[in-house]
């Protein structure tokens, strides 16, 4: 079956180290984006990408960079890891000819900086 | 500013019972708006969205404008109901970004 899928599942860092989440779909979707969940917060969209050229910054951009590395590979990076950014994040993909909202979810990654 | 409200963080109900997960929203336009749901050890997923008019096991919400809300329904609760639930809000007619509400865990005891 078609999914989406990220690396790794569980990580702990400490601060200052840099980290690479990575997220795989094999959807053939052209949408890409990475959330953060926090308890109390719900998910909050960190950056998000339309196609291989295009990325675009969310809600809380603002420690973290992404690339697009190609259609089905979106790739998250924590320059510098600092407490406050321990979170599950997800990454989602959706599918412009579908129709939109439709986002399809991996199964997270729960980050942990010491 | 576009934002989804969902006031109550726990709501326990017992199999049988009615549900209603309140949601709201604020966004001068017009809305579209769904409900996610994440069951246990699962990922998120996506239960409804208004413009399809549809019931998925059992649940159902209504766009009410006036009100600004999206309050998903169920007649009677079942114990595989159990999950967390998110209301959230498509604001931006040229993207798919989806701003969601804090979430909502419901809890059904047999």
């Amino acid at each position: 079956d078609a999914d989406v899928t990220q690396t790794p599942r569980n990580r702990i860092t400490k601060t200052g180290k840099r980290i690479m989440l990575e997220c795989s779909q094999t959807k053939g979707h052209d949408r890409m984006y990475w959330y953060r969940q926090d308890p109390g917060l719900g998910l909050r969209l960190i950056y998000y990408s339309f196609d291989v050229k295009d990325i675009n910054k969310g809600e809380i951009s603002d420690g973290y960079s992404v690339s697009r590395q190609a259609q089905a590979k979106f790739s998250l990076s924590l320059e510098s890891a600092i407490p406050n950014q321990t979170a599950l994040y997800f990454c989602a993909t959706s599918d412009t000819a579908s129709g939109k909202e439709t986002q399809y979810f991996g199964p997270g990654t729960r980050l942990l900086v010491l | 500013a576009q934002r989804v409200t969902q006031p109550e963080k726990l709501l326990s109900v017992f199999k049988g019972a009615p549900v209603e997960l309140k949601c709201n929203y604020s966004y001068s336009g017009s809305p579209e708006l769904f409900w996610y749901v994440q069951y246990s050890r699962q990922r998120l997923q996506l239960l409804l969205r208004h413009i399809s008019r549809e019931s998925i096991k059992g649940f159902t919400a209504d766009l009410n404008k006036g009100e600004t809300s999206f309050h998903l329904k169920k007649p009677f609760a079942q114990e595989e109901d159990s999950a967390m639930y998110y209301c959230a809000l498509s604001a931006d007619y040229n993207t798919d970004k989806l701003i969601f509400g804090t979430g909502t865990r419901l809890q059904v005891f047999p």
